[in-house]
């Protein structure tokens, strides 16, 4: 079974430019969740989706968005970017059978620079 | 204040030496993740666990609940277990679990 893919792997933007980056997930996974990893403040935890719909939200401006789309893909963008927006971008999926919390299965990222 | 605290930061031991890494966290959560990070970036999921213990192969995790404490073991450490080992905890909100909380992160280096 093919893992998580994200594309593009790197991308270079300057500050006011809009990004869209994008996440397939394992085949069957319906829940998709994107982070954002940068060196002063580690990992955290920007949006998840789920049946087309953001389900959770992290602590991020509005500048930050995403959406799901019927085939569980995923992508993400944004807008008018700043200096700060350079990170490693990363997603993963989860079966997410009801009930239960399942485990997240990561894709490779995406290393976004803003210039 | 970081829900989600490691020890130690950073980690340099001997090829074959037993390793040990703490993570202490302050909510109820209803899972605890070990992961691990090689440089590039990719992260690849160790363990999830929410109780109890799980070994696979030289790794072990373990989690108390009560102590909101767990360690993850490497036993007979070998240079390709260099990597940055990071726990992050997940609640569950009802109608699915949120996003995860990452700890700092270990940075281990084993040195042949």
């Amino acid at each position: 079974k093919a893992g998580v893919t994200q594309t593009p792997r790197y991308l270079i933007k300057t500050r006011g430019q809009q990004v869209t980056l994008s996440c397939s997930p394992i085949s069957g996974h319906r829940s998709v969740s994107w982070y954002q990893q940068t060196p002063g403040q580690g990992l955290q935890f920007l949006f998840e989706y789920f049946s087309e719909t953001q389900r959770n939200k992290g602590n991020f401006p509005g500048r930050f968005s995403g959406r799901q789309f019927s085939n569980s893909r995923s992508e993400m963008n944004v807008s008018t970017l700043e200096l700060g927006d350079s990170a490693l971008y990363l997603c993963a999926s989860s079966l997410d059978l009801a009930g239960t919390y399942n485990e997240q299965f990561f894709g490779p990222g995406t290393r976004l620079t803003v210039l | 204040k970081n829900e989600v605290e490691q020890s130690p930061q950073n980690l340099t031991a001997q090829e074959g030496e037993f390793i040990t890494i703490n993570c202490s966290y302050s909510v109820g959560i209803s899972a605890l993740h070990w992961l691990q990070q090689h440089p590039g970036g990719g992260i690849v999921s160790l363990f999830m666990l929410s109780s109890g213990k799980k070994k696979h192969g030289r790794l072990i995790a373990t989690i108390n609940i009560q102590e909101k404490h767990s360690s993850l073991h490497i036993t007979a450490s070998h240079p390709r277990d260099s990597a940055v080992y990071i726990c992050a905890v997940s609640l569950y909100s009802g109608g699915g679990a949120d996003g995860l909380t990452f700890g700092k992160g270990t940075h281990l280096i084993i040195q042949p």
